[in-house]
């Protein structure tokens, strides 16, 4: 069954980039009909999406981040990655990568989730 | 953008009652596009239903959703231990995905 993990920077200096990336395992993340998407949960608040890529390469983000998020994918490594510039400690939350299903979008399966704080 | 309002807020009841949670859309949502999640301290969420009625694979059948255009329901219909968590519901439409913000079923 395919499985998602998050990695990067636990703490983020503001004002820098947060890095993060996914990994999926148990499946190739070259397949049509998935989109591979980031959603983050701000402490004991609730879910927020962040944006897709799909394997094309074609990324969607959050109007409301779009201006700072860049969502990137390797195929050859079977990750994705998110890249959200210029944060603040609005940004403090935790960062999930989940699979989104095209055929009605809900998301299925999460990785566990990795908490970035962002301070200096 | 699809804003999903959950109620109760907070829902107490006792293991083998039945528990009713609302999500109610601010504009139309296709069935096609409603999800539920249940999420459990420091663990991510877990998909529960898909497509307003579908239940996700390994998902026990005391947890059922119903609903149409504006509003949705995940019903339990026997709580077990287990049960007691954070449950959200999840819509795509008009290229915006939003989630609710969330009922917390507790024990009384």
């Amino acid at each position: 069954q395919v499985q998602l993990q998050e990695s990067g920077p636990g703490l983020v200096q503001p004002s820098q980039t947060l890095s993060l990336t996914c990994t999926v395992s148990g499946g190739s993340i070259n397949t049509a009909g998935y989109y591979w998407s980031w959603i983050r949960q701000h402490p004991g608040k609730g879910l927020e999406w962040i944006g897709f890529i799909y394997f094309s390469g074609s990324t969607y983000y959050n109007p409301s981040l779009q201006s700072r998020v860049t969502i990137s994918i390797d195929t050859s490594e079977n990750q994705f990655s998110l890249k959200l510039s210029s944060v603040t400690a609005a940004d403090t939350a935790v960062y999930f990568c989940a699979r989104d299903w095209g055929t009605g979008h809900w998301f299925d399966p999460w990785g566990q989730g990795t908490l970035v704080t962002v301070s200096s | 953008e699809v804003v999903l309002t959950q109620s109760p807020g907070t829902l107490s009841l006792s293991p083998g009652e039945r528990a009713t949670l609302s999500c109610r859309a601010s504009q139309s949502v296709g069935s096609s596009y409603l999800a539920w999640y249940q999420q459990k301290p420091g663990q991510a969420p877990r998909l529960l239903i898909f497509g307003a009625s579908s239940r996700a694979t390994g998902i026990p059948d005391r947890f059922s959703g119903s609903g149409s255009g504006t509003d949705f329901t995940l019903t339990i219909s026997r709580l077990e231990p287990e049960d007691f968590a954070v449950y959200y519901c999840q819509q795509y439409g008009s290229s915006s995905w939003t989630f609710g913000q969330g009922t917390k079923v507790e024990i009384k």
